[in-house]
């Protein structure tokens, strides 16, 4: 079957850096994405790999290893509003993406 | 700015009513999808579309239904609200065939939906 695991909840300190994971097991791979979704609001998008390595986009940064089925998300000098649920998406052979449960973190003062 | 709009972020509706979701795009994306998102049990697909008239069934289909018309407009609809239904709905766009660079889903800004 298809499935993407992350962690549930986190906590991180403000300033701190923090990872994220998401390992994934999908019928072909297409690409990953990370989005970020606050509270009551919709999920709004982060990064995307397709290719394995390093993705830098200021703070935020994304990796992928597509042999181990990995990837995860790097979030460097934290602030309060970073605090959100991360979700890891992968698409498969489809036009459908395969999501995660989403990882809950808090950044605390 | 706004490219998926749903048409309200919230909704209270009555056991029994028949509820319509609309959702529009002006990204002239031809994928559209709708989920719902229910505290740990992430994002579960309603039903998703890839062309206009077309229309297939995601995961929990049961007690939905769906329309799209033309290639903007997808609505979710409720035949028989029910208080199981009570949930944040959303609705998202993407291009048809992905490709490099893939940016994924838009997303609408929701709908909180409650069923009394």
């Amino acid at each position: 079957g298809q499935n993407i695991d992350q962690p549930t909840e986190m906590t991180a300190t403000e300033g701190a850096i923090v990872q994220i994971n998401c390992t994934y097991q999908t019928s072909g791979f297409n690409g990953l994405f990370w989005y970020q979704q606050h509270a009551g609001e919709a999920p709004t998008f982060l990064s995307y790999n397709v290719l394995d390595g390093l993705e830098e986009k200021g703070r935020f940064s994304s990796f992928l290893s597509r042999s181990k089925g990995y990837s995860y998300l790097l979030l460097k000098e934290l602030q309060m509003k970073d605090s959100a649920s991360y979700l890891c998406a992968v698409q498969g052979n489809n036009r459908k993406l395969i999501w995660g449960l989403g990882t809950s973190l808090a950044v605390n003062p | 700015d706004v490219k998926v709009t749903q048409s309200s972020r919230y909704l209270v509706k009555r056991t029994g009513e028949k509820v319509f979701l609309e959702c529009v795009q002006d990204m002239d994306h031809e994928n559209m999808f709708w989920y719902r998102q229910d505290p740990g049990l992430g994002l579960r697909l309603i039903y998703f579309s890839y062309d206009v008239k077309m229309k297939e069934k995601g995961d929990i289909p049961e007690g939905y239904s769906v329309s799209r018309e033309k290639k903007e407009r997808f609505s979710l609809i409720l035949e028989s609200a029910s208080t199981n239904q009570t949930s944040m709905y959303l609705c998202a766009s993407s291009l048809k065939g992905g490709g490099f660079p893939n940016y994924g889903y838009t997303f609408g800004s929701g709908t909180r939906l409650t069923v009394v």
